[in-house]
Formats: C-alpha cells, sequence, structure tokens
C-alpha cells in the first residue's frame, strides 16, 4: 500500500504563487487525489479535489498529469493566514476505502 | 446537527483505564471516519464505518482499540488498558457516503487524550 510523498516544509512571501507538489506513484485507477489544509488545533479543512487534468475552484487549482502519479497544489497570491500545513490525500480503493493522509507540507508565508 | 463534535474534547486517564471517545457526525452524512493524530503529525487513520457496517479496521493499532457505530450516526472509540503511547489527539470525521467514490470529509474539534 503506497503512501503519498511531500516535501516537509515550504516558505513563501505574500502575494506570490504557491506550488505544491505530492508523489503517489502507486494511485488506483479509481482514486481520487484531495488536498486539506490544518491550522494549529484545528482539524483539517477541504480545499480541492480532483481525479485528472486540472480543477480550480475560488480558492487553488490543482494540476494532475495523465499518469496521475503526482499532483500540485497551487494557491494563488499567499496571504500570511495561509500559513498551515498542507495534506495530500488519496484514497486507496484495494477493497475497501482506506484514507492516508500524506506526510503533510508546512507552509510559511512571510511579510 | 451542524458540525462534526467530539467529546470529551480533553481527557486525562492513567496507565491501564480504559476510555471511550464519542463523535457525533453530520446528520446527513452515512461515512464516519476515526483518526489518531500525534504531535507535528498528519492524521493517521484508524477504521471508517459506511452506516453502521465497518468495512475497515485495519489502521487500528492494536487489539485494545474498537469502534462502534451501532445505529449508523454516533461512533464511539474504545481503548481499554490504555498505554502512554496512545497519548494523541483523535480526530472524527464524516461525510457523504462513500461506498464507491470519495466526498468531502468534514472533521470534528478532536479529543486530545493524555495517558500519565
Amino acid at each position: 500500500l503506497a503512501k503519498t510523498t511531500q516535501p516537509i516544509s515550504m516558505d513563501s512571501y505574500e502575494g506570490q504563487e504557491v506550488n505544491i507538489t505530492c508523489s503517489h506513484n502507486n494511485i488506483a485507477t479509481n482514486d481520487y487525489i484531495t488536498w486539506y489544509q490544518q491550522f494549529p488545533s484545528q482539524g483539517p479543512r477541504f480545499i480541492i479535489q480532483g481525479y485528472k487534468t486540472k480543477v480550480t475552484n475560488e480558492v487553488a487549482s490543482l494540476f494532475i498529469p495523465a499518469d496521475r502519479k503526482s499532483s500540485t497544489l497551487s494557491l494563488p497570491r499567499v496571504s500570511l493566514s495561509d500559513t498551515a500545513v498542507y495534506y495530500c490525500l488519496v484514497g486507496f480503493s484495494s477493497g475497501t476505502y482506506k484514507y492516508i493522509f500524506g506526510t503533510g507540507t508546512r507552509l510559511k508565508v512571510l511579510a | 446537527g451542524a458540525g462534526v463534535s467530539q467529546s470529551p474534547r480533553y481527557k486525562v486517564t492513567k496507565r491501564g483505564q480504559d476510555v471511550t471517545l464519542r463523535c457525533d457526525p453530520i446528520s446527513s452524512h452515512a461515512t464516519l471516519y476515526w483518526y489518531q493524530q500525534a504531535l507535528g503529525q498528519g492524521p493517521e487513520f484508524l477504521t471508517y464505518f459506511n452506516y453502521e457496517a465497518q468495512p475497515d479496521k485495519s489502521g487500528l493499532p492494536s487489539d485494545r482499540f474498537s469502534a462502534e457505530r451501532p445505529e449508523g450516526s454516533i461512533s464511539t472509540l474504545t481503548i481499554q488498558r490504555t498505554e502512554q503511547r496512545d497519548s494523541a489527539m483523535y480526530r472524527c470525521a464524516s461525510s457523504l457516503y462513500s461506498g464507491d467514490s470519495y466526498n468531502e470529509q468534514f472533521f470534528g474539534p478532536g479529543t486530545r487524550l493524555t495517558v500519565l
């Protein structure tokens, strides 16, 4: 059962675009890719979900290449309030749905 | 309810005692998940329910851990004979039915368990 891999941490400045990549080499055909955001002392909060190509909502974009072995979360023009841990989540459908969070990327946005 | 609620929010117990944690999911949500989150780590999957069925409990660390959801709504996670290594945040989440597709999980505030 493969796990996801993300960079441990990233720093950025306010107003910049931030891209966080997650690798998931053993993703199954039916699996979706989902990203969550977590602030200290809070539970994770859904950001975006996708299956292939590109998905965009009001807060982020998700890019998924054709082989689906990785995905990139893109946060446009980050602000200080985007400082959080970002998790990549892939559901593994090997008979049941066991949801595994990635290692998480700690994003720090600097003024 | 308006969101996922968990109780108690904090639990301190002595090693060897049993503890039961409660999760009250969003009322329309058929699927309920339990996670364990150590400080500075990502949530680790424990188990999940679709209604009252428990398709996967392979994430439970040992047979001291068990979960129930007898009527398909409220769920409890019980840890018997607690050990210090069980100290962690226990998070519950719920979603629309996730039988063959993924649905957004809504997380509760968690229960911070400390085993002395």
